[in-house]
C-alpha cells in the first residue's frame, strides 16, 4: 500500500517566524512530488514539482528540498505571513498513481 | 486564459438518486483527473483520463462510480444511487500531459473549484 504522510497535521505560527514541515513518500519507483497550497474557498495551487533527488526549489519566501532516496521532502516558509495561512498537501506519484497526502494546516497569528 | 471549470458548484440530492459532475479541463491538456475529499479526511485519487482514456479505474470506490471523457475536453463523474458516505467535495484537475507517465514528470497540475456533493 503506497502512502503519503504529511507532519505536522496542523501549525499555528507566529506573524514573521519561519516554519518548515515535512512529506514522507515510498523511497521506490519515484516519479515527482508536488506540493500545493489549498486556501480555504479556493482550489489548490501548485507550488512546486520536483523530479530529482537533492532538487530544491524556492518561489519567493517558500522553498522546498527533495531526499528521494530516503523518501522525504521539507516545505519552509521563510518569514510567515498571514497570507500564508492555508492548508499545505504534497501528492507523490509512481507509475499510474498520485497519492496525496492528508496535508499540513498552517494559521499564521499576527 | 479560462482555468479548469466544475459545475455544479453545489449539489444536494437525496439518498439513491442518480449525479452527474462536470469538468472542462484547461484547452489543450490531455491529462484530467477526478478526486475527493470527504470531511476530515485527505484528497483521494479516484481516476485519470490520457486523453479518453482511462487505463486504470481501481481508485472509483465502488461500481456506483463511473466516469468518462470526450476527446480531450469534458468529464462527467457519474454516481449512481447515491449514498450518504458519497457526500464529499469532487475535484478536478487537468495537466498538459500525464503527470505520472515518462515525459510528463514535471507538469503541473491545474485544479478546480470542486463541486460539493451533500447526500441526504
Amino acid at each position: 500500500i503506497l502512502n503519503v504522510e504529511q507532519s505536522p497535521q496542523s501549525l499555528h505560527v507566529q506573524e514573521g517566524d519561519s516554519t518548515n514541515f515535512t512529506c514522507s513518500f515510498p523511497s521506490s519507483n519515484f516519479y515527482a512530488l508536488h506540493w500545493y497550497r489549498w486556501e480555504t474557498a479556493k482550489s489548490p495551487e501548485a507550488l512546486f514539482v520536483m523530479t530529482l533527488n537533492g532538487d530544491e526549489k524556492k518561489k519567493g519566501r517558500i522553498s522546498a528540498t527533495l531526499n528521494t532516496k530516503e523518501g522525504y521532502s521539507y516545505l519552509y516558509i521563510k518569514g510567515s505571513q498571514p497570507e500564508d495561512s492555508a492548508t499545505y498537501l504534497c501528492a507523490f506519484s509512481q507509475a499510474s498513481k498520485i497519492i496525496f497526502g492528508s496535508g499540513t494546516r498552517l494559521s499564521i497569528q499576527p | 486564459g479560462a482555468g479548469v471549470s466544475q459545475s455544479p458548484s453545489n449539489k444536494v440530492t437525496e439518498k439513491g438518486k442518480d449525479v452527474e459532475l462536470r469538468c472542462d479541463p484547461i484547452s489543450g491538456h490531455t491529462a484530467l483527473y477526478w478526486y475527493r475529499q470527504r470531511l476530515g479526511q485527505g484528497l483521494e485519487f479516484l481516476i485519470y483520463f490520457q486523453g479518453n482514456s482511462a487505463p486504470d479505474k481501481s481508485g472509483l470506490p465502488s461500481d456506483r462510480f463511473s466516469a468518462e471523457r470526450t476527446g480531450e475536453s469534458v468529464s462527467t463523474l457519474t454516481i449512481q444511487r447515491t449514498q450518504q458516505e458519497d457526500s464529499a467535495v469532487y475535484l478536478c484537475a487537468s495537466s498538459l500531459t500525464l503527470i505520472a507517465g515518462v515525459g510528463g514528470r514535471g507538469n503541473i497540475q491545474y485544479f478546480g473549484a470542486g463541486t460539493r456533493l451533500s447526500v441526504l
